[in-house]
């Protein structure tokens, strides 16, 4: 079956700085990549995803790249800010399968 | 607010005893998923239901069960509780089988 691995496991960066967070998997056909960030004792939101059919996407300050040969994504933040704290997971699914997801990231902005 | 309801918010039992948590999915979705997270944990997937019918099943314990309603509301029983059984417990809906999932606000579970 599927399996993601997530790294790093925390990541400190300055306020204004770019975090990069990497995930990769094991099973070819996955063609659905979500990106989900969790703050404290709330529930997991989705805040940008992509396809196997799509290379690169990106909304605002936020931006996910998919290399499927080497089979590994990556989520992109520029431009941090304190708000942006949080823990972020990743997660892939093969077609009609359920998400496996990764063990998260605990991203911390210092102002 | 992700659409995505459950009930309770916050749930204290004792070792031994038997809770049911209650998920109402968005509007118009058709599956329903169950996860787990404990303290500074992952998400472990627990079981998915899809129109009813039970479709996945993940890490869940013997003592766990769910279903999934007529209207697809799901309820997920916990039976036999112990202390480690204390944790977020999420369910989170998709229109379909494998499409984008929208999580609930979790119900909070502290086994004493």
């Amino acid at each position: 079956g599927e399996n993601v691995e997530q790294h790093p496991s925390t990541l400190s960066v300055q306020e204004g700085d770019s975090a990069v967070i990497k995930c990769t998997y094991s099973d070819s056909a996955s063609n659905y990549f979500p990106w989900y960030k969790q703050e404290l004792g709330k529930r997991p939101q989705l805040i940008i995803d992509i396809r196997s059919n799509v290379g690169e996407k990106k909304d605002q300050r936020i931006a996910v790249t998919l290399n499927k040969t080497a089979k590994h994504f990556s989520l992109h933040i520029t431009e941090t800010q304190p708000e942006d704290s949080a823990v972020y997971f990743c997660a892939a699914t093969p077609y009609g399968q359920n998400f496996v997801f990764g063990p998260g990231t605990r991203l911390s902005v210092l102002p | 607010d992700s659409g995505v309801t459950q009930t309770p918010k916050h749930l204290i039992t004792a070792t031994g005893q038997r809770v049911t948590l209650r998920c109402s999915p968005r509007s118009g979705d058709l599956s329903v998923y169950w996860y787990q997270q404990s303290l500074d944990q992952g998400l472990q997937f627990l079981i998915q239901y899809y129109n009813g019918e039970e479709r996945a099943k993940g890490n869940i314990l013997e003592r766990f069960s769910a279903q999934q309603f007529p209207d697809l509301h799901s309820e997920l029983n916990l039976s036999s509780l112990e202390l480690g059984d204390s944790a977020l417990y999420f369910c989170a809906s998709s229109p379909g089988r494998d499409e984008t999932q929208y999580f609930g606000p979790g119900t909070r579970l502290l086994v004493l």
